[in-house]
């Protein structure tokens, strides 16, 4: 069983589209995360919910936006596609931490790797 | 600025032989620090997590260090294999918001 399942794992689409990008994870977190990793291998963090409330909102186009119809899903859709946004997308989930860490151990998808042409 | 600095980017290695990553960070407030495998087109898969007071975690031939005054960790692979070959990456945990190292990209040769 995948704990973290994202799709599509691949998209190719035109700049001015709209795409979305579904993850659902079966671990019971309360926590999701979106991250987008650029072609210089960086992680950063655009989105994360809590029991389907927002509560990291980076600096993101507000073309971004995110979607939790329930804890044990959060989808990303993305309006009017540029070429800058061509990456590899994760979603990630995670239970609270113990002692002073407020987030647990990650568990990433396999990614979604968007193309813009 | 928080920040997360790994080094080297990149090292190849033959199989059997041992080598180390490092991770310098100046991330503050600290609550943890982890370290992650990430192999080719797949997502991160965790490999240790430390906290505050833990010097070193070993998973199987990985090993990690943590000098909190320094604010320095290492990973360690001994007798790397074939399957080592991967990114790893060092994350740094204030808080709610993880600070994630550019990662080193390991390649064991045969």
């Amino acid at each position: 069983d995948t704990a973290v399942s994202q799709t599509p794992k691949y998209l190719v689409t035109q700049m001015g589209n709209d795409k979305s990008i579904k993850c659902e994870q079966n671990l019971g977190h309360d926590t999701m995360y979106w991250y987008k990793q650029d072609s210089k291998k960086f992680l950063k963090i655009m989105f994360s919910y809590n029991n389907k409330e927002l509560i990291i909102n980076e600096t993101v186009p507000n073309r971004f936006s995110p979607k939790s119809p329930d804890k044990a899903h959060l989808n990303l859709h993305i309006n009017s596609l540029e070429l800058g946004d061509s990456a590899v997308y994760f979603c990630a989930s995670s239970q609270p931490g113990q002692g002073n860490s407020n987030t647990g151990e990650l568990f990433f998808g396999e990614g979604s790797r968007l193309t813009v042409l | 600025k928080n920040q997360v600095e790994q080094s080297p980017q990149s090292l190849i290695i033959l199989e059997g032989k041992n080598c180390t990553l490092q991770c310098n960070y100046t991330v503050s407030p600290f609550s943890n620090l982890r370290w992650y495998k990430q192999d080719t087109g797949r997502g991160p898969v965790s490999l240790t997590i430390m906290t505050f007071s833990e010097n070193t975690k070993s998973n199987g031939r990985y090993t990690a260090t943590l000098d909190a005054d320094t604010k320095q960790s290492s990973l360690h692979i001994t007798a790397s294999q074939l399957s080592d070959s991967a990114s790893y990456i060092c994350v740094v945990t204030p808080a709610l918001k993880l600070t994630f190292g550019g990662g080193t990209r390991v390649l064991v040769k045969p």
